[in-house]
């Protein structure tokens, strides 16, 4: 009965490096979700997955932002020439998907610290 | 633009007061609303949600909410609070419609019960 995982727990990176984010949803939820929490601040939508496809990056800030999510279970975030500003807590996660209001289950999060 | 507004940032209280947090959102169409909370160390889980029907929705641990449309609210409430609902309550909206449902939360209320 695992819920979302999501690893590293903390990741510490250089401005201008890359790094990846891993999300690891409840088995059997198609739908999966990144979500940024900066402090002081409650969630902010980035991306939503329905099975392989992308349904809505509407949230993702600019390109050097990018998600996949190849199998319909794990996903990756990735994060080109990382800034500053990028530092926050990077929320996964995920839900049935079938119908409205579905809820969604989240994951510990990653802490990304942009130095 | 959908928003969400939480007033109270944050709100200290002894134990067995009442308590009623404040959620209001712009959003004129069909909407499902939501209450998650994160207790200290731990996740965001959901608390309960408004779909459809009575607009009176109770959740777990005693906490209920009442949906008026008419007021865009959807205030959080528990009778006799304990100091084991120390914890941040984020306040949450969705379209209502299926593969759009990225959430959109409010900032948060940050709440100290003290014995």
């Amino acid at each position: 009965g695992a819920g979302v995982s999501q690893t590293p727990s903390n990741k510490v990176t250089e401005k201008g490096k890359y790094v990846e984010l891993r999300c690891d949803p409840i088995s059997g939820h198609t739908a999966l979700y990144w979500y940024r929490q900066s402090l002081g601040q409650g969630p902010e939508f980035l991306i939503y997955f329905q099975g392989t496809g992308a349904a809505d990056d509407s949230g993702l800030p600019n390109d050097r932002f990018f998600a996949v999510r190849p199998e319909g279970s794990v996903s990756t975030l990735k994060i080109q020439r990382t800034e500053r500003g990028d530092s926050a807590v990077y929320l996964c996660a995920s839900s049935l998907g079938d119908r409205e209001g579905d809820e969604q289950f989240f994951g510990p999060g990653t802490r990304l610290t942009v130095l | 633009a959908q928003s969400v507004s939480q007033h109270n940032h944050h709100v200290i209280l002894s134990e067995a007061a009442s308590l009623e947090l404040g959620c209001n959102y712009s959003y004129g169409g069909t909407v499902n609303l939501f209450w998650y909370v994160q207790y200290p160390g731990q996740h965001l889980q959901l608390l309960l949600k408004y779909f459809s029907g009575d607009p009176l929705v109770k959740g777990i641990k005693g906490f209920e909410a009442e949906f008026i449309k008419s007021k865009f609210s959807f205030n959080l409430r528990k009778p006799s609070v304990q100091w084991s609902d120390t914890a941040e309550y984020f306040c949450a909206v969705n379209e209502g419609k299926l593969y759009t449902d990225k959430l959109i939360f409010g900032t948060g209320t940050r709440l100290q019960v003290f014995p």
